[in-house]
């Protein structure tokens, strides 16, 4: 069965330093989404993608964060100057457009910011 | 704005018993989904079932089956047959019907099995 991949698995990354998370969603999948998950606390949303271009952002998804589709594939999500209250674990999702049609999730990657 | 609820942080079964686990949530959408995922050690958030607002019958697949009570606002979760393989974080989740694709969460279950 298809799957959301999501690298790297685990990222270290100072404060005060830009930091990419990668996504490859699944390939027939035209709606992509981020997701983060505080420890301890609930999965939020961040953002939504469709048609290269951003169609849903939460409050959290502000001026340091952007994304990006570089090619056929990738589902990039940047965090331009990493805050310690960015640690969290991010989630990639894909959807096909039908609105019935779950999300499907990677791994996740779980960034710690030092 | 809509939320999810999920009153049980943490839960235990005996190994082939049935245990259900609770969701409720606010909207005022008549139209809208709803989903239950789990989220193993492993961390992958995978489905486990979904269910349309505008479907009276409840959901099912295989061992879990959902209790749909949409004049509650009420979603919960039962599993039947429990396995060890069960044991994981369960959340249940709400997305509209409409534009709104992003799926509002509620805070999790720690489902546990004992063998």
């Amino acid at each position: 069965e298809p799957e959301v991949t999501q690298t790297p698995s685990h990222q270290v990354t100072q404060m005060g330093q830009e930091v990419i998370l990668r996504c490859v969603p699944i390939s027939n999948h035209l709606y992509f989404y981020w997701y983060r998950q505080i420890l301890g606390q609930k999965v939020e949303f961040l953002v939504s993608f469709y048609n290269n271009e951003i169609s849903e952002k939460s409050e959290i998804f502000d001026d340091q964060f952007s994304v990006e589709r570089p090619d056929g594939s990738n589902f990039t999500l940047k965090i331009r100057s990493t805050k310690l209250e960015d640690s969290a674990m991010y989630f990639c999702a894909s959807s096909l457009r039908l609105s019935n049609q779950p999300q499907h999730f990677g791994d996740g990657t779980r960034l710690s910011i030092l | 704005a809509q939320t999810v609820t999920q009153s049980q942080p943490e839960m235990s079964v005996q190994e082939a018993e049935t245990v259900t686990l609770s969701c409720t949530y606010d909207t005022s959408e008549s139209d809208y989904y709803l989903f239950w995922y789990k989220q193993p050690p492993s961390r992958q958030m995978i489905l486990v079932i979904r269910q349309e607002a505008y479907k009276q019958q409840n959901a099912t697949e295989n061992r879990f089956s959902v209790n749909f009570q949409k004049a509650a606002k009420s979603f919960s979760l039962k599993i039947s047959d429990s396995q060890l393989g069960d044991a994981a974080m369960y959340f249940c989740a709400y997305r509209s019907a409409g534009s709104n694709y992003q799926l509002i969460w509620g805070a999790g279950t720690k489902l546990i099995i004992k063998p």
